[in-house]
């Protein structure tokens, strides 16, 4: 049980484009999902946190029309990187909170999207 | 706001008992502690999670003294495949508040 897809696994665009990441809880629901980026070598980054119907609430010096959050299930969050540049690229993933657990520091994570950008 | 603290890495060899201490003097009433072992090119894995005391699941023990300024995670007998990054993780928060302070992570090598 619990278990987070992510689609796609990787992708790569061109410069100037926008990419949309899926994020899905299979076997749960969840009412809140998390989304991290993570460079080589580094630790995860908390880019920001959504709620099932409402709005995501941005970490700071994440650049909220930038990278748009939208959490319209309780098994569906999707992550979208507008205009996206080189510096954008990196591995970003997403995980989910069941809401039938009490410890928001258990969260089951997708696989992860590496997105490189030309 | 609590900060963790984690050694960069450390090694070991298969059959050894390892343990990995993550700091977090600034540790908050709410929060809770949480380790993750992540693989390259892979999501975290939830690993154990642990208040105050002692914690033990099928793969790990959290040991986590009176006082909560630190915390070590405690892997039985070790196997190559356990050679991954390990990640504390101190939360705390419900709704649409949390505090999430993720460590920096400690790059585990076992050695045959």
């Amino acid at each position: 049980g619990a278990v987070v897809s992510q689609h796609p696994s990787w992708v790569i665009c061109k410069s100037g484009t926008s990419v949309k990441i899926e994020c899905r809880s299979l076997d749960f629901q969840a009412t809140t999902m998390f989304w991290y980026r993570q460079f080589p070598k580094q630790s995860l980054m908390l880019m920001a946190t959504s709620n099932e119907g409402s709005k995501a609430t941005y970490e700071q010096g994440v650049e909220k029309d930038k990278f748009l959050i939208n959490h319209a299930s309780l098994t569906l969050s999707t992550l979208t990187v507008t205009s996206a540049h080189p510096e954008d690229s990196s591995f970003y993933i997403c995980s989910a909170r069941d809401r039938d657990r009490v410890y928001v520091g258990e969260q089951f994570f997708g696989p992860g999207t590496r997105l490189t950008v030309l | 706001l609590a900060k963790t603290t984690q050694p960069i890495s450390m090694d070991s060899y298969e059959g050894q008992e390892v343990n990995i201490t993550c700091s977090h003097n600034n540790i908050a009433t709410n929060d809770y502690i949480t380790w993750y072992q992540q693989f390259p090119s892979q999501g975290p894995r939830f690993i154990i999670q642990g208040y105050k005391t002692k914690v033990t699941n099928e793969v790990a023990s959290l040991f986590i003294p009176a006082d909560r300024k630190s915390s070590t995670l405690s892997l039985p007998r070790v196997s190559l495949s356990d050679t991954a990054v390990y990640y504390c993780l101190v939360a705390s928060g419900e709704d649409s508040n949390y505090q999430l302070i993720w460590g920096a992570g400690t790059k585990l090598i076992i050695k045959p």
